[in-house]
């Protein structure tokens, strides 16, 4: 079975300032996806960006990028200049790329970082 | 993307009662997943519901305490039986696109008293 383990239960960075997130995962497959999500108060899973992991190149969705090191298995999410609109709890999630459209399995997520912006 | 559209968003419900949770969204996808999400907690998939074949329950969770419909191609609901306490949570419903990402529908505060 798949894990995925987020080791900061909270974090906090000053507002324009750059941020990482970190998020380990453990798998005997070798093709899946990785995810970032975000959830704000209004608890509403909202997708920040995602990595396959058959590309090599770091996803990167404007202010939000990650670094995608696959053979230590490691997937940590940067945000730059942090915006108070940022704050919320973060998932990282995994899911495998098997079964038909890729959509076969449900995703595994860690326990969330809970990222708070200084203003 | 898809569109999903959950309902209700939260209820407050009386110990032994039911609640079933709908999940309707915009487009056709094969899968719809559930999840619970217990109070201050990650998301736990609870089954995978398949239109046209019996739902997928993870371990730790059953049909006849979580059972699920999937009536058709863009529609879902989950019930919530016998509840108690401890089945305080927040319920999600989620699909995922040809592309392989997951959205998700606006969740149910389920609270149990």
């Amino acid at each position: 079975a798949q894990t995925v383990t987020q080791s900061q239960p909270e974090m906090s960075v000053q507002e324009a300032e750059t941020v990482t997130l970190s998020c380990t995962y453990d798998t005997s497959e070798s093709d899946y996806y990785l995810f970032w999500y975000k959830q704000p108060p209004s608890r509403q899973m909202i997708l920040v960006i995602r990595q396959e992991a058959y590309k090599q190149q770091n996803a990167t969705e404007n202010r939000f990028s990650v670094n995608f090191q696959k053979a230590a298995k490691s997937f940590s999410l940067k945000i730059s200049d942090s915006q108070l609109g940022d704050a919320a709890m973060y998932f990282c999630a995994y899911r495998s790329a098997r079964g038909s459209g890729g959509g076969a399995d449900g995703l595994t997520f860690g326990k969330g970082t809970h990222l708070i912006i200084q203003p | 993307s898809a569109v999903i559209s959950q309902k209700p968003s939260r209820d407050i419900c009386q110990r032994g009662t039911s609640l079933t949770i709908q999940c309707q969204v915009d487009s056709q996808v094969t899968m719809m997943f559930w999840y619970r999400q217990q109070p201050g907690q990650s998301l736990t998939l609870i089954a995978t519901a398949n239109q046209g074949s019996e739902a997928t329950y993870e371990s730790g969770f059953v049909i006849d305490k979580f059972p699920i419909s999937r009536p058709n191609l863009t529609f879902s609901t989950l019930t919530v039986s016998n509840m108690s306490p401890e089945d305080s949570s927040i319920y999600l419903c989620s699909v995922v696109d040809r592309t392989g990402r997951a959205f998700f529908g606006q969740g149910t505060r389920l609270t149990v008293v």
